[in-house]
């Protein structure tokens, strides 16, 4: 099967601790994302890999970090997380860097911070 | 400063009806437009895009009909059916880069 995988679905935190997600892609793709998808439903991209290399990276805090190992995983890590990162978190990839390429998204990793 | 806005948080229209969801953005140097549909549980997928050098793109019941001038879009659901009960996603870049999303529409299909 080829698609964006994500794992876990959910998790449940204090403040302060570390958390870390993963993302695989088998869709043989050039470019993966993460993007944060607050209560309202707002999309906003947080970073963009391509070819292990950081392109975008948007005002996001910096107890966030990517983490890739090679083109089809990119996994997402926050040291010390806060309240306002409870969200859902998600992964996607596609052909080439950019909008105007299709994004294929994976089902989202909720995290709750109590 | 939100580059794409939805003008309604939700909608909701009888099966059989056209529903109509509105999108508008700031900046006119956006040139790609498509819109995402996201069920719940689900991360959201590409339904249908539109270029900013057309002013109508069909596909099947979707129609989306962008207006360059007044710098908005519409996404048409022909025919609503309860199956497109969904979030719906406007999206906008220049170019490739980076795509900005709109927060949403929720659209609700009563049978």
């Amino acid at each position: 099967e080829t698609a964006v995988f994500q794992t876990p679905n959910y998790h449940v935190t204090q403040v302060g601790n570390e958390v870390s997600f993963n993302c695989k892609q088998t869709l043989g793709h050039d470019t993966m994302y993460w993007y944060k998808q607050d209560s309202k439903k707002l999309l906003k991209i947080m970073f963009s890999y391509n070819n292990k290399q950081l392109i975008v990276n948007e005002t996001v805090p910096r107890r966030f970090s990517p983490q890739s190992s090679d083109k089809a995983h990119l996994n997402l890590r926050i040291k010390s997380v806060e309240p306002e990162d409870s969200a859902v978190y998600l992964c996607a990839s596609s052909l080439g860097l950019g909008g105007a390429y299709e994004q294929y998204f994976g089902p989202g990793t909720r995290l709750t911070v109590l | 400063q939100q580059q794409v806005r939805q003008s309604s948080q939700s909608l909701t229209v009888w099966e059989g009806e056209t529903a109509i969801l509105n999108c508008s953005y700031e900046n006119s140097a956006f040139d790609y437009f498509p819109w995402y549909q996201q069920f719940p549980g689900e991360g959201p997928a590409l339904l249908i895009a539109i270029r900013s050098v057309s002013d109508k793109k069909e596909d099947g019941r979707f129609t989306i009909f962008f207006n360059k001038r007044e710098k908005n879009l519409s996404l048409h659901i022909k025919d609503s059916q309860p199956g497109d009960s969904a979030t719906y996603f406007c999206a906008a870049s220049r170019g490739y880069n980076v795509l900005y999303f709109g927060s949403g529409t929720k659209l609700t299909v009563e049978p």
